[in-house]
């Protein structure tokens, strides 16, 4: 099983600021790595397809990038709306991170 | 666009089953491989399985492999996810999920999920 460890576990900021949050795959899952969001009591929405192309109607300051084992998902300007939980995935065995909760101060 | 609505979620004792089904709208169901995905309360996201766009093929979590089934009707647009000797760490909420391909791919559009409780 390919193994997702995400960091940081949680995360507070105060908006405008920048976050990366990064996921670490235990054997090489290429490119098929994606981000999605979840907020709270919500349905999880993708964000980020194939490690770094937004999918459509994503907002510009959400961007991802990476390869092979090592990944990030950097928020720009950030906004209250952007608290959420986000979660990498990988389509070659289907596997999820454990997630990054990100508050907004 | 793309609609899915989960039902059949129920509260049911250890051992028992359950089928569980997803009804799809907005897009070809048929050219689009179907995911179960679920979410025991306050915890991540767990992947259960995948079902080709045929209905030919099949992959499932380990933690379910032997006790689920995944199947779907085209004709209805509908796929189902039949649970049996269900366990207590087999609650949460499943989502169903639209593949982004015919086969195996990531998941672009999710339901609102249904709620399956195991408890005696």
């Amino acid at each position: 099983e390919i193994v997702l460890t995400q960091s940081p576990d949680f995360q507070s900021v105060t908006p405008k600021e920048k976050i990366t949050i990064t996921c670490r795959a235990s054997q090489s899952v290429g490119r098929s790595l994606h981000w999605y969001q979840q907020k709270p009591g919500q349905t999880p929405k993708l964000l980020i397809s194939y490690a770094s192309q937004p999918f459509s109607g994503v907002s510009s300051r959400f961007s991802g990038s990476g390869s092979g084992t090592d990944f990030t998902l950097t928020i720009n300007g950030l906004e209250a709306e952007d608290a959420a939980t986000y979660y990498c995935h990988q389509s070659s065995t289907f596997t999820f991170g454990q997630g990054t909760r990100l508050d907004i101060k | 666009q793309v609609h899915l609505v989960e039902s059949g979620g129920d509260v049911v004792q250890p051992g028992r089953s359950l089928r569980i089904s997803c009804a799809a709208s907005g897009f070809s169901f048929s050219d689009y491989a179907m995911h179960w995905v679920r979410q025991a309360p306050g915890k991540g996201l767990e992947w259960v399985t995948i079902i080709s766009f045929d209905g030919k093929s099949q992959d499932y979590a380990d933690s379910v492999k032997g006790r689920f089934t995944v199947s779907r009707d085209n004709s209805k647009d509908t796929v189902s996810l039949q649970m049996n000797d269900l366990k207590p760490e087999d609650t949460g909420v499943y989502y169903c999920a639209k593949g982004l391909s015919s086969y195996w791919s990531l998941s672009d559009y999710w339901g609102q999920g249904t709620l399956v409780i195991v408890s005696s």
